[in-house]
């Protein structure tokens, strides 16, 4: 049972322009939320996070868009740039228990 | 500052061998979690150690069992392997047990079982 989905697996995007990553979850009872950056060999980075108190968080070119009606979470990064070529996981903690539920990744291919 | 640290970096095993996977925490992060990448999948949660204690599990079967040592660092143990283990481990460390606090990651081990 995926609890937080991630439908595309892929996007590819123009150097300078806006990549939008998009996240659905199924369970009322998350309250935070992160988005994590993969490279190749590498674990996995944390970005950026969100509680469910919230709708908008920033931090530099990156900005997380909170939806809690929709159960929808998106991860905007503007201006894009070829480093940002990467796998992007969203993931999402309810309020008890200690365990992050993830997403199976977004590839994001920047192109120069 | 010491990012997490994971040993070895990859393991070939046979099935129905045993296998430890060793982490090391980052400097200050007292609490420990293990999750487990299969191909095309994201991290999947086994469990948590916090005060050297079992603090939390996912749904794997109790083949999978492990450690946190006095200075945070942390092993997983797998018993009786099968071939669906072959994947990615992540080690990830906190800073204090609780759900508002990030995980930072190791770079994994990866296991192949044949």
């Amino acid at each position: 049972d995926q609890q937080v989905k991630q439908n595309s697996p892929s996007l590819s995007v123009q150097e300078g322009r806006i990549s939008i990553l998009n996240c659905d979850y199924t369970n009322s009872m998350f309250d935070y939320f992160l988005w994590y950056k993969k490279y190749p060999a590498e674990g996995p980075t944390f970005l950026i996070s969100i509680s469910s108190i919230k709708d908008k968080n920033e931090d530099g070119r990156f900005t997380v868009f909170l939806n809690k009606s929709a159960k929808h979470l998106s991860l905007h990064i503007v201006p894009s740039q070829p480093g940002d070529s990467a796998v992007y996981f969203c993931a999402a903690s309810p309020n008890t228990g200690n365990q992050f539920y993830f997403g199976t990744g977004t590839s994001l291919t920047v192109i120069p | 500052e010491t990012g997490v640290t994971q040993s070895p970096t990859h393991l070939i095993k046979t099935r129905g061998q045993q296998v430890t996977l060793r982490c090391s925490s980052q400097s200050g992060h007292n609490t420990v979690s293990w999750y487990q990448q299969a191909l095309g999948q994201g991290p999947q949660f086994i469990f948590q150690y916090y005060r050297e204690e079992e603090n939390g599990r996912g749904n794997f079967p109790p083949r999978f069992s492990g450690l946190q040592f006095p200075n945070y660092s942390s092993e997983l143990n797998v018993n009786a392997l099968e071939l669906d283990d072959s994947a990615l481990y992540l080690c990830a460390s906190s800073r204090e047990t609780g759900y508002r606090s990030p995980l930072h990651f190791g770079n994994g081990t990866r296991l192949t079982v044949t």
